[in-house]
């Protein structure tokens, strides 16, 4: 079936670094992709999403693009703020139109 | 904000007992779908209902239900509950459940069973 592979966690990073969260995903087809993010005693929020292969999503300085050769679609921001501190979830959306997300990545920011 | 509301926020119970979890929808929203997010499953997928019907399936037991009543808010059932249930459920909705649809998430219910 479907699946989403992420990078372990945490990733610990000096503000301002930059950064690059991994993800891979196993599909039939060509799915909607997305990342979302979970700030601690939060729901999850849409991060960024793209729809088909080579789209780039972008939001809030983040970035990924849609690369249906690699099947990957990894997370990027140039410089990364104390305020992003969160757990990032990467997902997919399958035939049936749910969602299936990677274990998440903690991401530690230290100023 | 999302739009979506769930309440209880919290839920502490014992083991055997059963809850009802509630969902309200974006305005507008006619999907709404439930998960489950746990310590060793991670975020797993348990329901969908459109418009009061069930749409699709992922790996709910059976102990668990679900439905979706005219008003479209939703409410998850969990029935005899174990230790392993603990987790935090979240509710998700969209406007019709399409391929290219942004799902938004309420902020969860978190369940402590003891």
């Amino acid at each position: 079936g479907d699946s989403v592979t992420q990078m372990e966690g945490p990733v610990t990073l000096s503000e301002e670094a930059f950064l690059t969260i991994n993800c891979t995903y196993t599909a039939t087809g060509y799915p909607s992709l997305f990342w979302y993010v979970q700030y601690p005693g939060e729901g999850l929020q849409l991060l960024l999403k793209a729809t088909k292969a080579d789209d780039k999503g972008s939001n809030k300085g983040f970035e990924a693009t849609y690369r249906k050769e690699t099947t990957s679609f990894h997370l990027e921001k140039g410089s990364v703020q104390v305020s992003d501190s969160a757990v990032y979830f990467c997902a997919l959306m399958d035939s049936s139109y749910k969602l299936i997300f990677g274990s998440g990545t903690r991401l530690l920011v230290r100023p | 904000d999302s739009g979506v509301t769930q309440t209880p926020k919290h839920l502490i119970t014992a083991t055997g007992q059963r809850v009802t979890l509630r969902c309200s929808p974006r305005s507008g929203d006619l999907s709404v779908y439930w998960y489950q997010q746990s310590l060793d499953q991670g975020l797993q997928f348990l329901i969908q209902y459109y418009n009061g019907e069930e749409r699709a399936k992922g790996n709910i037991l059976e102990r668990f239900s679900a439905q979706q009543f005219p008003d479209l808010h939703s409410e998850l059932n969990l029935s005899s509950l174990e230790l392993g249930d603990t987790a935090l459920y979240f509710c998700a909705s969209s406007a019709g459940g399409g391929a290219l649809e942004t799902q938004y998430f309420g902020p969860g219910t978190r369940l402590l069973v003891l």
